[in-house]
């Protein structure tokens, strides 16, 4: 079992509506990311939580500790939102970092 | 832009042969992440360098090193390759090091084919 789960694998949605990915882990962590990685490859750093929920325009990360599950909202979905999303989390303990198998989203317009 | 650059964007190569993959972090960041992707395995993280220093060590292979020297740039040696290192190969930068604090700032990568 990987120690980091994501769902769902894949999603398709269309444009203008709410999003949500979803990061399961197993163990105690110091702190979670949420990656972005676009078709051509490059990846950006969305997020990065150790309690609670950020916010960036209609990106919204939040996190729940004692069920050691984190999710990935964005509102008003568009097109330009089509990308594999990646949960990466850094356990107590432990100074690497596991990464989750990827959202694949796909944004219809 | 991130500001983070890696060199060569691909490479193809052997099996058996050794190349190097390099990394230039951005300007002011003192810590370096090398990562590996396949279609595989996903995202592993293979090793973390400080300010020349190693700081922490993922999955990383005996057959592969690294080592950030003093103007900060960074590269990945990979040995006796084998056709299951094929990957692409992402370097990230923060300032401080500090994974529980800081935003990684990733560069585009470099693809390697190993035949």
């Amino acid at each position: 079992k990987n120690e980091v789960e994501q769902s769902p694998q894949n999603l398709t949605a269309q444009e203008g509506e709410f999003i949500t990915i979803n990061c399961s882990y197993s163990v105690g962590i110091s702190a979670l990311h949420w990656l972005q990685q676009h078709p051509g490859g490059g990846i950006v750093s969305l997020f990065m939580l150790s309690s609670g929920k950020k916010k960036h325009g209609r990106l919204i990360a939040t996190i729940n500790i004692q069920e050691k599950h984190s999710s990935l909202h964005i509102t008003a979905s568009h097109p330009r939102d089509s990308a594999v999303y990646i949960c990466a989390v850094l356990f107590y303990n432990n100074n690497d970092m596991r990464f989750g198998a990827g959202t694949r989203l796909t944004v219809k317009p | 832009d991130s500001g983070v650059t890696q060199t060569p964007k691909h490479l193809i190569t052997a099996t058996g042969q050794r190349v190097t993959l390099r990394c230039s972090p951005r300007s002011g960041d003192l810590s370096v992440y090398w990562y590996q992707q396949s279609l595989d395995q996903g995202l592993q993280f293979l090793i973390q360098y400080y300010n020349g220093e190693e700081r922490a060590k993922g999955n990383i292979l005996e057959r592969f090193s690294a080592q950030q020297f003093p103007d900060l740039h960074s590269e990945l040696n990979l040995s006796s390759l084998e056709l299951g290192d094929s990957a692409l190969y992402f370097c990230a930068s923060s300032v401080e090091g500090l994974v529980i604090k800081e935003t990684q700032y990733f560069g585009p990568g470099t693809r390697l084919l190993v035949l």
